[in-house]
């Protein structure tokens, strides 16, 4: 079975701070990877994912993140934060094992003015 | 505009009550989702389809049920049995299995 952890359960930052949230799975086989922002009031959107290729990928708002295989991890980064970044970010992976998407259980992003 | 349409937005169960939650999408995907949201647990699955007349079971799919009749809808019905039915309900589609999903707005359930 897969699985995602996030090990930040909830992180404050000031504005200008760089960020980096982790996640890791737990899956032998080919994966799918994502995250996912949910600003208050919002509907869950896409932020970046990977597929194949780069294992670099860029998502929207200046978002990044790096899949490296041999640790199993997808982290996201930013190198500099915005209030208006305050948000609940979820990493989540699928596979052709599974054919739906695992999600992990969160990080809570508070960005401080 | 095309998207998923939860309804209600609220919904409050009585004991011993059965309740269903609307998921429609008119993005023409084939697969459909729901993920139950509980704070500090992330999303959980309850149930999939990949096609019409088709579902399987998720991770938490004791005391639902779905159907699913026609490709644009997918209804979950919270039935009796599930004991701690409170919780936030996110219906979600995409083209294709293990790929990107696009969400409704979701349905918070309460028991009364």
């Amino acid at each position: 079975a897969q699985s995602v952890s996030q090990h930040n359960h909830h992180v404050i930052l000031s504005e200008a701070a760089s960020l980096e949230l982790g996640c890791n799975y737990s899956y032998g086989g080919t994966v799918n990877l994502f995250w996912y922002v949910q600003y208050p009031g919002q509907h869950l959107q896409l932020l970046l994912k990977y597929f194949s290729g780069d294992p670099l990928v860029k998502g929207i708002k200046g978002f990044e993140a790096e899949f490296i295989k041999s640790k199993f991890s997808f982290n996201l980064r930013k190198p500099s934060v915005q209030w208006s970044d305050t948000a609940e970010y979820f990493c989540a992976v699928g596979s052709t094992g599974r054919r739906a998407l695992t999600f992990g259980s969160g990080t809570r992003l508070q960005v401080q003015p | 505009d095309g998207g998923i349409t939860q309804s209600p937005k609220y919904l409050f169960r009585k004991e011993g009550q059965n309740v269903t939650l609307s998921c429609e999408q008119n993005l023409n995907h084939d697969a459909m989702y729901w993920y139950r949201q509980d704070p500090g647990q992330g999303l959980r699955l309850i149930y999939y389809s990949q096609i019409v007349n088709d579902f399987q079971k998720g991770d938490i799919a004791e005391g639902y049920s779905v159907s699913r009749e026609k490709k644009e809808s997918f209804p979950l019905t919270v039935t009796s049995a599930q004991k701690n039915p409170t919780a936030f309900y996110l219906c979600a589609s995409s083209l294709g299995t293990g790929e990107k999903l696009f969400f409704g707005s979701g349905t918070q359930l309460s028991v009364l």
